[in-house]
């Protein structure tokens, strides 16, 4: 069974600040693709950024990155110069190949202090 | 180009009641999902549809039916409702060209529905 672990229930930081948000999984599928999605307020899920696991380089979409370390199955989110908008709760999620749906973490409700 | 979009936003019911929430994609997407966020929690999958006339078991699908006639919609029924359903439920879409590892759900502003 595939499983998301996100520890961080909630995080704090400064505006213009970098903030890191831990995802670690487990799965024993070879093939997989990790998410990130960002719930704000208004409760829309948005999609941020993907990461395959056959991807050699780390992604990136703007100010977010996605730290990937395969071996130690993590894969956490960066978020570079954060910004009042960014306050939200962020889930980290994996896809399974062969039906395609979406195993979500608890999230973590990141607060973006002026 | 609206995406995914969900009916009703909002609705209350008596336990023992039906209702049936419909989700509408315009993207030619060929998988479709149900999931439902609790309190706290990140989201499960209900059921899921690969295809126009299929439907499979997601995570938690007792007391939820679905059914997918034509491709762009996805429908989720609730035949008796119970309070243990008060949730937010979300659909989602995906399409599978550009391979296994790259497609992207996306998803619709969901329903709150409350059973009392």
């Amino acid at each position: 069974a595939q499983k998301i672990t996100q520890t961080q229930p909630g995080m704090f930081v400064q505006e213009k600040e970098a903030v890191t948000l831990d995802c670690t999984y487990d799965t024993s599928d070879p093939s997989y693709g990790l998410f990130w999605y960002k719930q704000p307020s208004s409760g829309e899920m948005i999609f941020l950024i993907y990461q395959g696991s056959y991807d050699q380089q780390n992604a990136t979409e703007g100010r977010y990155s996605l730290n990937f370390q395969k071996a130690r199955k993590s894969a956490n989110l960066v978020i570079s110069a954060s910004q009042l908008g960014d306050s939200a709760m962020y889930f980290c999620a994996m896809r399974e190949v062969p039906r395609r749906a979406l195993t979500f973490g608890s999230g973590t409700r990141l607060q973006v202090q002026p | 180009n609206a995406g995914v979009t969900q009916t009703p936003k909002f609705r209350v019911l008596k336990t023992g009641q039906s209702m049936t929430l419909l989700c509408a994609q315009d993207m030619n997407h060929e998988y479709m999902y149900w999931y439902r966020q609790d309190p706290g929690m990140g989201l499960r999958l209900i059921h899921y549809s690969v295809g126009e006339g299929t439907t499979a078991k997601g995570e938690v699908p007792d007391g939820y039916n679905v059914s997918r006639l034509k491709k762009q919609n996805f429908l989720l029924g609730l035949e008796s409702a119970a309070p243990s359903q008060t949730s937010v439920y979300f659909c989602a879409s995906s399409w599978t060209s550009g391979g296994p590892l790259t497609d992207t759900q996306y998803f619709g502003p969901g329903t709150r529905l409350t059973v009392l």
